[in-house]
């Protein structure tokens, strides 16, 4: 384990459902950050909260909004999705301002959009 | 913007033979990190190079950071069957606060008895 969770693990939805992903850490760690990972494509960085802040979109569709409540939680809300939004959603967080500033990942949430 | 490019992108290998991976990217990086995925798993740290030339071994692992800090390489000695996986190295963006990495494209390491 690596003090980063993610709930659901697997989620099923349709294109017009809304519903939401879950990420918690519990490591201290000042910033949390949401990748995309497809089959085809590098990790793709979506968005970084340092200190709660929202310091990265990186382009992301309006069809994904992230909520960081805290420096602990992270949400993804996701809304009128599309197929090719279907792939691995990972939540990671690190302690940003050390030498040694790895990123710890969660287990991640298989994603399929029908 | 930043690109980090890997080779292979994918490698089989038999159980006791050596394996490499490469690492490219387009801007020079303060620093290196990499990562372990196994098939169905998540990316999990392995090491960081911070300094130009670093070499830092890992038991059969050896992590190299070139000298000119844009290029970095893994090799692994002997494969077992636990090495399988996918292998990542990650370049920081900026240097802001916050870690942004940009990763590579990842080498498949399949590993055969």
């Amino acid at each position: 384990e690596t003090g980063v969770t993610q709930t659901p693990r697997h989620l099923v939805m349709g294109m017009t459902n809304k519903k939401s992903l879950k990420c918690e850490q519990h490591l201290g760690h000042n910033a949390m950050y949401w990748y995309k990972q497809s089959a085809k494509k590098p990790l793709e960085l979506m968005f970084v909260y340092n200190f709660k802040e929202q310091t990265e979109n990186n382009s992301v569709p309006s069809r994904f909004s992230p909520e960081c409540p805290n420096s602990s939680h992270l949400f993804l809300h996701l809304h009128t999705l599309q197929p090719e939004d279907s792939a691995l959603y990972l939540c990671a967080s690190s302690q940003s301002g050390l030498g040694r500033n790895e990123q710890f990942f969660g287990p991640g949430t298989r994603l399929t959009v029908l | 913007g930043q690109q980090v490019m890997q080779i292979p992108q994918y490698q089989h290998v038999q159980e006791g033979e050596d394996f490499t991976t490469y690492c490219n990217s387009s801007t020079t990086l303060s620093n290196i990190q990499w990562y372990k995925q196994r098939p169905g798993g998540h990316p999990v740290f392995l090491i960081q190079l911070v300094k130009s030339g670093e070499v830092k071994k890992q038991k059969r692992l050896t992590f190299q950071f070139g000298e000119a800090k844009k290029n970095s390489s893994l090799h692994i000695t002997a494969t077992q069957t636990t090495d399988v996986g996918t292998y990542f190295c990650a370049g920081p963006r900026n240097t802001g606060t916050a870690s942004k990495l940009t990763f590579g494209t990842g080498t498949r390491l399949q590993v055969t008895l």
